[in-house]
């Protein structure tokens, strides 16, 4: 089973500032990887596919990078409505597996 | 305006059964994979299982391979999920979610949620 370990935890940033959120495979992925977010009380929505393609809709201050097993998703400038937890999620193989989540609070 | 509309879930004791629904309307729905994904109280999102699009593939995690099972109808825009043997580690908030396997391969959709309660 593929293996994805997000850090930090928690992240305490204030708006306007630049959120950066890691996620690390235990193997290759291949590209395969997702970013979702999710707000409490509501289903994660599909932010970053394929490491670096944004979902319909997903502003551009939004982006997704890889470096080999480790991938990055970075928020440019926080809005006051990106304060959430978020997922990376891989589907190189069965069985499909998410991260343990970010969570990404006001300061 | 695409929906995933869940139902079925409750309150059930352990060793229970229950089957979700997840009925799927405004996509094409013979083109969409479908997914069971859950999330313990307070807890990170968990893959339980998947199905092809004419239901021929199935997919399930370890953790509950043996006591669920995925189906669906295509004339109904529906997808199952019968789960069997129930324990109190099930007890999870369960979406269904759709992969559009002509679109970008990810969780594009997902339903609101149902809770399953699984307690004496």
């Amino acid at each position: 089973e593929i293996v994805l370990t997000q850090s930090p935890a928690t992240l305490s940033l204030s708006p306007g500032e630049r959120a950066t959120l890691s996620c690390r495979a235990s193997q290759s992925v291949r590209s395969l990887i997702a970013w979702y977010q999710q707000k409490p009380g509501q289903a994660p929505r599909l932010l970053i596919y394929d490491v670096s393609s944004r979902a319909t809709g997903i502003p551009a201050r939004f982006s997704g990078s890889e470096s080999g097993t480790d991938f990055t998703l970075t928020i440019s400038s926080l809005e006051p409505e990106d304060f959430a937890v978020y997922y990376c999620q891989q589907r190189s193989e069965w069985p499909l597996t998410f991260g343990g989540g970010t969570k990404v609070e006001m300061k | 305006e695409v929906q995933l509309l869940e139902s079925g879930g409750g309150l059930v004791q352990p060793g229970g059964s229950l089957r979700l629904s997840c009925a799927v309307s405004g996509l094409i729905f013979s083109n969409c994979a479908m997914y069971w994904v859950r999330q313990a109280p307070g807890k990170g999102l968990e893959w339980v299982s998947g199905i092809s699009t004419g239901g021929g593939s199935t997919y399930y995690a370890d953790s509950v391979k043996g006591r669920f099972t995925i189906s669906r109808d295509n004339s109904k825009n529906t997808v199952y999920l019968q789960m069997n043997s129930l324990r109190a580690g099930d007890t999870a908030v369960y979406y269904c979610a759709n992969r559009n396997v002509n679109g970008n391969g990810w969780f594009d959709y997902w339903g609101q949620g149902n809770l399953v309660t699984i307690s004496s």
